[in-house]
């Protein structure tokens, strides 16, 4: 059983496409995230949802819209897609309980904008 | 604000090599510790974890100690394998918060 799922897990767009990446935990967790990782393996936040509401809104250009339909699910909306965007995006959720939450990742999307 | 400096990579070993990757942190309040393995084509999964000062996480051979006097979390491992080759993140969360500030990665590559 997987316990964070993403869809797709590669993606090829043009520039100013708009597409969503889906993602689903299992856990029953009450906090999910979106990351992003860039070629040198760095990660950045964007994103993080508890209990279907936003707690975080990282600096990220407002063509990036979350969506979370219910607790299990966070959806990844991007509009006008810019060649910068391409990276590998992750999914995560945890109990969003207290500091010592462990953090569980999907497999990931590799973005890749021509 | 809080902050995790790692060691840069790529670390380039031979296998049933030692392992250290540094790893030292700016945060308020007690933080909890935790470094995340990445292999390659994959997401990033919790390799061990310490709340609190002087606790030892220890997973896979692989092992770190909470510093809070030097401000570490350095982690180690006896003897290397090719499958250790992966990209490792120390990562901390602080004052109250589950959301985790991650460093940068260290690439570690062990060859045959």
């Amino acid at each position: 059983d997987t316990a964070v799922s993403q869809t797709p897990k590669y993606l090829v767009t043009q520039m100013g496409n708009d597409k969503s990446i889906k993602c689903e935990q299992n856990l029953g967790h009450d906090t999910m995230y979106w990351y992003k990782q860039d070629s040198k393996k760095f990660l950045k936040i964007m994103f993080s949802y508890n209990n279907k509401e936003l707690i975080i809104n990282e600096t990220v250009p407002n063509r990036f819209s979350p969506k979370s339909p219910d607790k299990a699910h966070l959806n990844l909306h991007i509009n006008s897609l810019e060649l910068g965007d391409s990276a590998v995006y992750f999914c995560a959720s945890s109990q969003g309980s207290d500091n010592s939450d462990t953090q569980y990742f999907g497999p990931g999307t590799r973005l890749t904008v021509l | 604000g809080n902050s995790v400096t790692q060691m840069e990579g790529p670390v380039t070993l031979s296998e049933e090599a030692f392992l250290t990757i540094n790893c030292t942190y700016t945060a308020t309040g007690y933080p909890s510790l935790f470094w995340y393995v990445q292999y390659p084509g994959e997401g990033l999964q919790l390799l061990l974890k310490a709340t609190k000062a002087d606790d030892k996480g220890s997973n896979k051979g692989f092992e770190a100690t909470y510093r809070k006097e030097t401000t570490s979390f350095h982690l180690e491992k006896g003897s290397v394998q090719v499958s250790d080759s992966a990209v490792y993140f120390c990562a901390l969360t602080a004052g109250g918060s589950y959301i985790p500030t991650f460093g940068r990665g260290t690439s570690l590559i062990v060859h045959p």
